[in-house]
């Protein structure tokens, strides 16, 4: 089984500050690692996701986030946000493989306010 | 991108009736389509999974006779909510695996938001 576990659920921050979500998971098998993303009234966007590779995996609206498997986290960054990046965020993990393969265990939910 | 619609958007009903949320995959084809749940402040939990042409596989508390779920073509997946009450209340949604694509690229709709009373 595994879980997943978003620190902060509500993150406020100004127009081109640096932004930092934090996820940390538990699994007992190997796992993929996704960032998603859900605006007001709309379905959950993928943001970017972990498979395998390199740690640090981007998206391409300057998110980034790094697979850190000796603290089991997968944190999200952005340099400069932007008032658009008003969202809720989802962390989620995966199995890699066997039965389970696809099903998405989520987070909690962080929601990023961006203020002018 | 891939586009999935959820059908209604909203729903209120009271209390015994029985409720049907569609899930439609626009513009690809599905074999596979996962029902997740959302109570207020927590997070989605996948109810079950939904197999175009065989029978759904359920998550361990979710109850089957409860929850039916018709996955008859590869663009529609259907939850019915049956004699729905009032801690059936939550948001509803629905992904979609593109067929012949990979497990981890999901497609989500926009949800479904049911209040029994």
């Amino acid at each position: 089984a595994q879980s997943v576990t978003q620190l902060d659920s509500q993150v406020p921050v100004f127009e081109e500050a640096p932004v930092e979500l934090r996820c940390n998971y538990s699994s007992s098998v190997s796992v993929y690692l996704f960032w998603y993303v859900q605006y007001p009234n709309q379905g959950l966007q993928l943001l970017l996701k972990y498979l395998s590779g390199s740690t640090l995996v981007e998206s391409i609206n300057g998110f980034e986030a790094e697979f850190n498997k000796s603290q089991t986290s997968f944190h999200l960054r952005k340099p400069s946000v932007h008032i658009s990046d008003t969202a809720e965020y989802f962390c989620a993990v995966s199995p890699s493989g066997g039965t389970s393969y696809g099903k998405l265990t989520f987070g909690q939910g962080t929601i990023l306010t961006v203020h002018p | 991108g891939a586009v999935v619609s959820q059908h209604p958007s909203w729903v209120i009903c009271k209390s015994g009736t029985s409720v049907k949320i569609e899930c439609r995959s626009l513009d690809f084809q599905a074999t596979t389509m996962f029902w997740y749940r959302q109570f207020p402040k927590q997070s989605l939990m996948l109810m079950a999974t939904s197999n175009e042409g065989s029978k759904a596989t359920y998550e361990q508390g979710v109850e089957k006779d409860k929850f039916l779920i018709n996955h008859a073509s590869l663009t529609l997946s259907t939850l019915t909510v049956t004699s729905a009450h009032p801690e059936d209340s939550s948001f509803y949604i629905c992904s979609a695996i593109l067929t012949g694509g990979r497990q981890e690229t999901q497609y989500f709709g926009p949800g479904t938001r049911l209040l029994v009373l």
